[in-house]
């Protein structure tokens, strides 16, 4: 079957700028991750969905990091006013439960300017 | 804190040629040790789960070791080929919770 899609794959934006990222999980995955992958550094955790529970955002960086998933569906990733540092590839996985093995989307790859 | 090292952060070797990638992990309580494998412009693929009371496990020619009391994990890739070239990272998930905490990755290069 499909895996897990993500869009854009890439994108340009102005510093200052909104945007949104897009997961499409593989279908019955209940849960579902977002990861930031900074050039040269290892995955960070960003935030953590788990069927109809309150998510774990625990590592979102700031405030202006948001994430929605409706029920065990797509998921969007939010960052307002973009900052340089913001610039990496944001990484999605879901898995059928949160201890399974994780199947990672291809990534959206942000460069904010 | 949990921490994970990988050494070394890029390896080049011949075709056909063995190697072996190195993980060092602090996370506490542990529950599990992955390795996946990233293509450039692609996301990681889990490779092998590897639990505390595993030494050994293999999945073709990628061999995984875990030493639960050093706390050290390898990966050897035997026999390379061009399509082994990529990034192997490591991920250890500890006891508890769902967060794993992921190495910087070992750069591998394989030339014909």
């Amino acid at each position: 079957g499909a895996g897990v899609s993500q869009s854009p794959s890439n994108k340009v934006t102005e510093k200052g700028k909104d945007v949104e990222l897009r997961c499409d999980p593989i279908s019955g995955h209940t849960a579902l991750y977002w990861y930031r992958q900074r050039l040269g550094q290892g995955l960070e955790f960003l935030i953590y969905f788990q069927g109809n529970s309150a998510p774990d955002k625990s590592g979102l960086p700031s405030d202006r990091f948001s994430a929605e998933r409706t029920g065990e569906s797509v998921s969007t990733l939010t960052i307002q006013r973009t900052q340089q540092e913001d610039s990496a590839v944001y990484l999605c996985a879901s898995s059928p439960t949160s201890r399974e093995t994780q199947y990672f989307g291809p990534g959206t790859r942000l460069l904010v300017l | 804190k949990n921490q994970v090292e990988q050494s070394p952060q890029s390896l080049i070797i011949l075709e056909g040629k063995n190697c072996t990638l190195q993980c060092n992990y602090t996370v506490s309580p542990f529950s599990n040790l992955r390795w996946y494998k990233q293509d450039t412009g692609r996301g990681p693929v889990s490779l092998t789960i590897m639990t505390f009371s595993e030494n050994t496990k293999s999945n073709g020619r990628y061999t995984a070791t875990l030493d639960a009391d050093t706390k050290q994990s390898s990966l050897h890739i035997t026999a390379s080929q061009l399509s082994d070239s990529a990034s192997y990272i490591c991920a250890s998930y500890p006891g508890g919770s769902y967060i794993p905490t992921f190495g910087r990755g070992t750069s591998l290069i394989v030339h014909p």
